[in-house]
């Protein structure tokens, strides 16, 4: 059964420095998303993706953050100066046609 | 803002049990509701969808309801198992922007 992949599974950077989260979904689907888990606290939308633009990004997703679908498979988020408090879980999901979203398992984020 | 609230927080309940897990959000205006199960440390896993115009959704020992007037959905499980025993998160769909209540965590004793 297909599913939607994430590397590294881990990340350990230092604060201020860049790293990029990938993502490579489900192949055919359309809709693309990146959300983030601190641990112990909700799932946090971050941004929409489709047709090769944002289609919605949350508050947290400002500045520091981009994404990108560099090539027809993969889907990147990019920290570009990484704080203390973007440690987290960051989950990619995709989506047949922007109804049921299928997640991967996750990068963790450590920021030191 | 849309608020999504999960009742109860923890639910423990012998093998066997039929239950029912609550899912609240204020704003009415939404596309979908899906519902997922996370195990400690990994992704969601999708459970089932439910499209704004519908009320529910089966598969297998599960039922999602969906009342969209008055801001609910129920997720109930017939016949709990130990397998069952995770954190089932709701989600919302405030047409392309996505909020998650914290979970209800599920614990199934044999």
């Amino acid at each position: 059964e297909p599913e939607v992949t994430q590397t590294p599974s881990h990340q350990v950077t230092q604060m201020g420095q860049e790293v990029i989260l990938r993502c490579v979904p489900i192949s055919n689907h359309l809709y693309f998303y990146w959300y983030r888990q601190i641990l112990g606290q909700k799932v946090e939308f971050l941004v929409s993706f489709y047709n090769n633009e944002i289609s919605e990004k949350s508050e947290i997703f400002d500045d520091q953050f981009s994404v990108e679908r560099p090539d027809g498979s993969n889907f990147t988020l990019k920290i570009r100066s990484t704080k203390l408090e973007d440690s987290a879980m960051y989950f990619c999901a995709s989506s047949p046609q922007g109804n049921e979203q299928f997640f991967g398992p996750g990068t963790r984020l450590t920021v030191l | 803002k849309q608020e999504v609230t999960q009742i109860p927080a923890a639910l423990s309940v012998p093998e066997g049990e039929n239950l029912v897990l609550n899912c609240s959000f204020t704003d009415s205006a939404i596309y979908n509701l899906q519902w997922f199960r996370q195990d400690p440390g990994k992704g969601l896993t999708s459970l089932l969808l439910i499209q704004s115009s519908q009320r529910e959704q089966t598969s297998g020992r599960l039922n999602a309801s969906l009342d969209k007037s008055s801001g609910r959905s129920t997720l109930y499980i017939a016949a709990s198992q130990p397998g069952d025993s995770a954190t089932y998160l709701c989600a919302v769909d405030n047409f392309n922007k996505f909020y998650f209540g914290s979970g209800t965590k599920l614990n199934v004793k044999p």
